[in-house]
């Protein structure tokens, strides 16, 4: 259990299209999920904090109007990265948040999906 | 604001050896934290956490003590194998009044282990 998919696994796109990357948790409901970016050999840098029904709520120095999220479900979020340029390359990684069962093992853990390499040429 | 601190790297062991891993840690509250290990290729993996001072997490061999005096929750393994070469990443997560979930990531250590 508690499984996060991510699609696609690697995209390459133009400069200047848009990209979507999706995230969803298969077997449990996550009111909210994170997106982070992972540059090579660096750490995850928290992106946005995604919350159903509601938005998202950005990290300083993020573009909102750039990486675009939409929480419209409790297993789905998507992350827009529009007009794509070749620095926003990188490995996008999300993770939901079991909000299950209170007090049950997995009670406020996040799960992390396998992430999608994006390379914009 | 909160942050986390990991040694740096790489770190490469024969197997069999002893590892430690250090990470040290600032946070204003009472921060829950964990140890994730990404593999090659894939997302990362929680290996272990400890949510309140003394605590210790294990899995798999690896343990780690929540060590509030020292601020630091330090990863250790007594015998490595091949198979646990990764990156792995120390983290903290405020689960006070605000509990919003965020994690505040180490920069990562990779660990590579020669047969």
């Amino acid at each position: 259990g508690a499984v996060v998919s991510q699609h696609p696994s690697r995209v390459i796109c133009k400069s200047g299209t848009s990209v979507k990357i999706e995230c969803r948790s298969l077997d449990f409901q996550a009111t909210t999920m994170f997106w982070y970016r992972q540059f090579p050999k660096q750490s995850l840098m928290l992106m946005a904090t995604s919350n159903e029904g509601s938005k998202a709520t950005y990290e300083q120095g993020v573009e909102k109007d750039k990486f675009l999220i939409n929480h419209a479900s409790l297993t789905l979020s998507t992350l827009t990265v529009t007009s794509a340029h070749p620095e926003d390359s990188s490995f996008y990684i999300c993770s939901a948040r079991d909000m299950g069962l209170a007090g049950g093992p997995l009670y406020n853990e996040q799960f992390f999906g396998p992430g999608t390499r994006l390379t914009v040429l | 604001g909160d942050s986390v601190t990991q040694m740096e790297g790489p770190v490469t062991l024969s197997e069999e050896a002893f590892l430690t891993i250090n990470c040290t840690y600032t946070a204003t509250g009472y921060p829950s934290l964990f140890w994730y290990v990404q593999y090659p290729g894939e997302g990362l993996q929680l290996l272990l956490k400890a949510t309140k001072a003394d605590d210790k997490g294990s899995n798999k061999g690896f343990e780690a003590t929540y060590r509030k005096e020292t601020t630091s929750f330090h990863l250790e393994k007594g015998s490595v194998q091949v198979s646990d070469s990764a990156v792995y990443f120390c983290a903290l997560s405020d689960m006070g009044s605000s509990n919003t979930g965020k994690l505040i990531f180490g920069q990562g250590t990779t660990l590579q282990v020669k047969p």
